[in-house]
């Protein structure tokens, strides 16, 4: 069974950093894309960053780039999102997400997500 | 462009058969995928590609795509399918994923 436990999620300050991490199992993690998406609290979902299986290659959302920084630990079974300069926008449930193969819009599993909140 | 529309809000009748639709440029070279979310729930993968069903998706939902607009159909709504529908794509670039504003689904 595929389980996507994400983590790190909390109250931080407008410009403050944060980093959460997403624990996979159930499945060959290290050869799968994986993803994050967020939804902010009555809003829609919004896709945010992406990495490839080997995690050579990623993908950002504008609204994000050179704020956030995707990685992955494929020894640890476990994806990262690093967020900088963070603002209150930013505040939403993360979700960790599975794509079916290689990078695309095809996302077949998600974690529960985490709450970040950036308020003073 | 990198934006996909959908309708916020669609109703049907129990039992009867709804179409829920995502318009953008990017679904001309795209194929998109559809997501269920109901209250307090992560989303769930329904359709994507040109009509396929993950494992442990009823029959009853179905998608297609012609030109610049994705559809879900439900044929047959029931009451648990009551729900946010969301559909996503490939912006123009194909670099980025985009994702409709969602609809959300009354089943009366």
């Amino acid at each position: 069974e595929v389980q996507l436990l994400e983590s790190g999620g909390g109250l931080v300050q407008p410009g403050g950093s944060l980093r959460i991490s997403c624990a996979a199992s159930g499945f060959t993690f290290n050869i799968y894309a994986m993803s994050w998406v967020r939804q902010a609290p009555g809003r829609g979902l919004e896709w945010v960053s992406a990495i490839g299986a080997s995690g050579d290659s990623t993908y950002y959302a504008d609204s994000v780039k050179s704020r956030f920084t995707i990685s992955r630990d494929n020894s640890k079974n476990t994806l990262y999102l690093q967020l900088n300069s963070l603002r209150v926008e930013d505040t939403a449930v993360y979700y960790c997400a599975k794509n079916l193969a290689s990078y695309s819009n095809y996302i077949d599993y998600w974690g529960q997500g985490t709450l970040v909140t950036v308020s003073s | 462009s990198s934006e996909l529309t959908q309708d916020p809000a669609v109703s049907v009748a129990l039992g009867q058969t709804v179409r829920i639709t995502c318009q953008g440029d990017s679904l001309r070279s795209y194929y998109a995928s559809w997501y269920q979310q109901k209250p307090g729930q992560a989303p769930v993968f329904v359709i994507y590609g040109k009509n396929n069903r993950p494992s442990g998706i009823p029959d009853r939902f179905s998608g297609s795509s012609s030109g610049n607009t994705a559809s879900l159909t439900i044929t047959g709504a029931q009451a648990e399918d009551e729900a946010d529908y969301y559909c996503n794509s490939r912006d123009s670039t194909g670099n980025h994923v985009v994702f409709g504003g969602g609809t959300k689904l009354t089943v009366l």
